[in-house]
């Protein structure tokens, strides 16, 4: 039972490139998750998925599209990316009640030059 | 939308001594708060929670207290040890709701 997995563990980009993060989880949840997370910021949501075929903005969606491809994959792209986004991303899911803890996968490290 | 705000930002404790993290929140309407703890370069992994229909829950030396009129929760860590040493989150969700707010973070440290 692996939880929640992310790919790549690490990853550098030049400005402009663009890239995707991957997150499947294998506990049958129905909501899943991307933060982004700065120092001194906590952790910041990108978007969301409160069910397969659904997704919304979080607090920081600028920059950032994603697609939840199946109930067990969420997917973050970044179009074109700037250094701004540098930052380590977490996936995190939850099976969608509002008073059950999210499981986080072990963060992508994004260095954009 | 759910503001939450935790404090200190940082606190360095003696080994042994207990530590106290506080966060307040915003939405009445939250009913859910998670503490996360985070060990560097790991994922945060959640250490207990509370939900509103109680107001102190304990998991060996580890206790969190909610105050829902105050609105604001705290997080207790009695006889410290080095292992404790990681940032702590803390975290607040609304009925019916399916995402969670996240505090700033509190680096704590525990010397020998």
């Amino acid at each position: 039972n692996a939880g929640v997995t992310q790919t790549p563990k690490f990853q550098v980009l030049k400005t402009g490139q663009s890239m995707t993060l991957q997150c499947a989880q294998d506990m049958n949840h129905n909501s899943m998750y991307w933060y982004r997370q700065d120092p001194g910021m906590g952790l910041r949501l990108i978007y969301y998925s409160a069910s397969e075929g659904t997704t919304d903005k979080g607090e920081v969606p600028n920059g950032y599209n994603v697609s939840r491809l199946n109930k067990r994959e969420f997917s973050l792209r970044l179009e074109s990316a700037a250094p701004s986004q540098t930052s380590v991303y977490f996936c995190a899911s939850t099976n969608g009640d509002s008073v059950q803890p999210q499981h986080f996968g072990d963060g992508t490290r994004l260095s954009i030059l | 939308g759910e503001n939450v705000e935790q404090h200190p930002s940082t606190l360095s404790v003696q080994e042994g001594d207990s530590a106290v993290i506080k966060c307040t929140y915003s939405d009445s309407a939250s009913n859910y708060f998670p503490w996360y703890k985070q060990e560097l370069g790991k994922r945060p992994q959640l250490i207990i929670d509370i939900r509103s229909n109680v107001g102190e829950k304990k998991d060996q030396r580890i206790a969190v207290t909610l105050n829902k009129t105050a609105k604001h929760f705290s997080l207790h860590i009695t006889e410290t040890q080095p292992e404790d040493s990681a940032v702590y989150f803390c975290a607040a969700s609304r009925r019916g709701g399916n995402k969670l707010t996240f505090g700033t973070g509190t680096q704590l440290k525990v010397e020998l």
